[in-house]
This record gives C-alpha cells, structure tokens and sequence, in this order.
C-alpha cells in the first residue's frame, strides 16, 4: 500500500517568488493536512482540508494558502516567500474528518535564499 | 493555552539501558494523544494512539502509557536502530471535527552501542 507522496522532496527558491508543494494521500483517504518544521518552533499546524473544503487553519498569514481536489491529492502554496519560510513542510493522511491517524509524508525541504 | 512539553530534549543511552520520555499536556479537551518517531530527514513515522487514561499500547521495545496529564513512551533494551526524535502529539476535542495536532517539541534519543 503506497503511503503519502510528496512532491518535490527540495526546492531552493529565491526571496519575493512563490511556491507550490504537493501532495497526494494514502489511498482512500480523504483528509489531508499541511505541517511546517522548523528547528526553532517544531512542528506547526498549517491548515486542514477533507472534501475539498478546507476545515481548519492555523496561525500563519494569508501568504500561505491551499486547495485540496477531487481525487483528496492537495497542495499547498506559498507566495511572496521569505527567508524564515525555510522548513520542513510536510502533509499528513488521514482517513476521515477528525479523531483519526494522521500519517505524514517524507516532506519537501524548501530554502528560500 | 493548549500546550505540550516533552522531557528530556535529549537522552543519551547505552544499547540495553531502558529508560521512558515523558509528554505532559494541557489540554481543554483530549479526544487522542498521539506518538510518533522521526528519524533526520524524514517525515514522522506513526507508532501509537492512546485515547482514554489507562490505556496502554505496545509495540516490540516500546510501550506507550496515557494518564489524564501525561503519556510516558518506555523503551525496553533499545539498540542502537532505536535511535531518532520521538514526538508527541495531542488531537482536542470541541471545536467541531479535525485531524489538527498539538505537538511538543520532541526527545531526540541517541542509543549507543
């Protein structure tokens, strides 16, 4: 069973561009919800999506935002990037919509220079 | 505030010394409490969901205990291969459904041979 995909696994962008990460779930699983990690503040709740809605968002500014499509593949989108934008982003599979597993990708690794 | 801590931040062990991590919650509400194992690199690994105080799970050297304000992670004879980050994560209830965690900051454990 294929666990969840991240794409790409590096990116090196420059400050003021954009991004776009993605992701697809396990199969069958319809949440999917979007961590940043850094050294300094660990693991930080982005936001979280289950039938293309999006159903809860943490505190990050409107820079960062995301859309998740029929098939539950997501992805998450950054603009006007920042310096302290460098983390670990990583999406997490969940098979329904509260109190259940997450299973998180190997992550995209995003530098921003 | 909802919080999490973790202790240790680190724990150095020698292969077969056992010892437990500790994850401490203030919480509204606890619906999980959930443990996870992240090697550099990588996106975290599922290990346990402990839902209700008492509960106890087990998997090969490591068992995971829940109380109403804590959850201690014990490794039994660990190897060197035991070596990673462990990370603790609490899902709250109210506020309608959500697969959003809460995570401490992590142990980074380091088993020598």
């Amino acid at each position: 069973k294929a666990g969840v995909t991240q794409t790409p696994r590096y990116l090196i962008k420059t400050r003021g561009q954009q991004v776009t990460l993605s992701c697809s779930p396990i199969s069958g699983h319809r949440s999917v919800s979007w961590y940043q990690q850094t050294p300094g503040q660990g693991l930080q709740f982005l936001f979280e999506y289950f039938s293309e809605t999006q159903r809860n968002k943490g505190n990050f500014p409107g820079r960062f935002s995301g859309r998740q499509f029929s098939n539950s593949r997501s992805e998450m989108n950054v603009s006007t990037l920042e310096l302290g934008d460098s983390a670990l982003y990583l999406c997490a599979s969940s098979l329904g919509h509260g109190g259940t597993e997450a299973f998180f990708g190997q992550g995209t690794r995003l530098t921003v220079v | 505030e909802d919080q999490v801590t973790q202790s240790p931040e680190a724990l150095r062990l020698q292969e077969g010394e056992s010892s437990s991590l500790n994850c401490s919650y203030t919480v509204s509400g606890l619906r999980g409490l959930f443990w996870y194992r992240q090697d550099p690199g990588k996106g975290p690994e599922f290990l346990f969901t402990l839902y209700s105080a008492g509960e106890e799970k087990e998997k090969e050297r490591l068992k995971a205990t829940l109380t109403k304000k804590e959850s201690f992670l014990h490794i039994t004879a660990p190897k060197p291969e035991d070596s990673a980050t462990y990370l603790c994560a609490v899902q709250l209830l109210g506020g309608g459904a959500t697969n959003k965690l809460i995570f401490g900051t992590g142990t980074l454990l380091a088993v020598q041979p």
